[in-house]
């Protein structure tokens, strides 16, 4: 079946890195993605992976994909307080339609 | 470029009501999609659109829920009667293409309370 499974919550100081990690099932998904809502905003792409890639890099954003765990990361260098969101990791399942299967969601939140 | 629109942004209603959500896609994006997004959840699909055909409804309750994309462009998700667990974020997005690498872009949501 297909499901991705996410930590809750996450705490870190302005400056500091912050590190989300997402774990799915299907490990035909073509894709993997993190996108990021902000409160009362629909849900924003900010970056994705290809499966066949380890490691992708975006400025501050560092995604880190293990397809032999089916693990995803996403990590946040100098986390600023503008970056308080909802992050959510998704899948895109073993149909060729599109379709997202997402998480639930990790609320970060940035201390100043 | 304009983003997706929605409407309304927020909606109240009694069990047993009856209610429509409206969403216009980015011009241009053959694929529309209809997520619910429970409070605490992420969303979950409940319909898409490949122009004005049905690509994927298994998730829709149909008994309840009804969507259409008579001209390809615009949608309206309705949903008769309404239940207390309908209360959700009801998410619409679009992309350019399905399958492959398709970003989608989304609106802002109708928050739905069922009372």
């Amino acid at each position: 079946g297909e499901d991705v499974e996410q930590s809750l919550f996450l705490s870190v100081r302005e400056g500091d890195s912050s590190v989300i990690n997402c774990t799915y099932t299907d490990s035909s998904s073509t894709y993997l993605y993190w996108y990021k809502q902000e409160p009362g905003a629909g849900l924003q792409l900010l970056t994705y992976i290809f499966s066949n890639m380890d490691m992708k890099q975006d400025q501050r954003l560092t995604v880190l994909l293990n397809k032999k765990d089916k693990h995803l990361s996403l990590r946040i260098a100098d986390t600023q307080t503008g970056d308080s969101a909802i992050y959510f990791c998704a899948e895109s399942g073993s149909s060729n339609t599109g379709k997202l299967i997402f998480g639930q969601g990790t609320t970060l939140q940035v201390k100043p | 470029e304009a983003g997706v629109a929605q409407s309304p942004r927020y909606k109240i209603i009694e069990k047993r009501q009856s209610v429509a959500f409206w969403c216009n896609p980015i011009s241009g994006h053959a694929t529309l999609y209809w997520y619910q997004q429970i409070l605490g959840q992420g969303p979950k699909l409940l319909i898409q659109f490949q122009n004005n055909g049905v690509v994927d409804d298994s998730q829709l309750p149909k008994d309840r829920f009804s969507a259409e994309r008579l001209k390809g462009v615009d949608s309206t998700l309705k949903i008769q009667p309404a239940k207390l667990e309908d209360s959700a974020v009801y998410l619409c997005a679009s992309s350019e293409k399905r399958g492959g690498n398709n970003e989608q872009f989304f609106g802002p949501g109708t928050r739905l309370t069922v009372l």
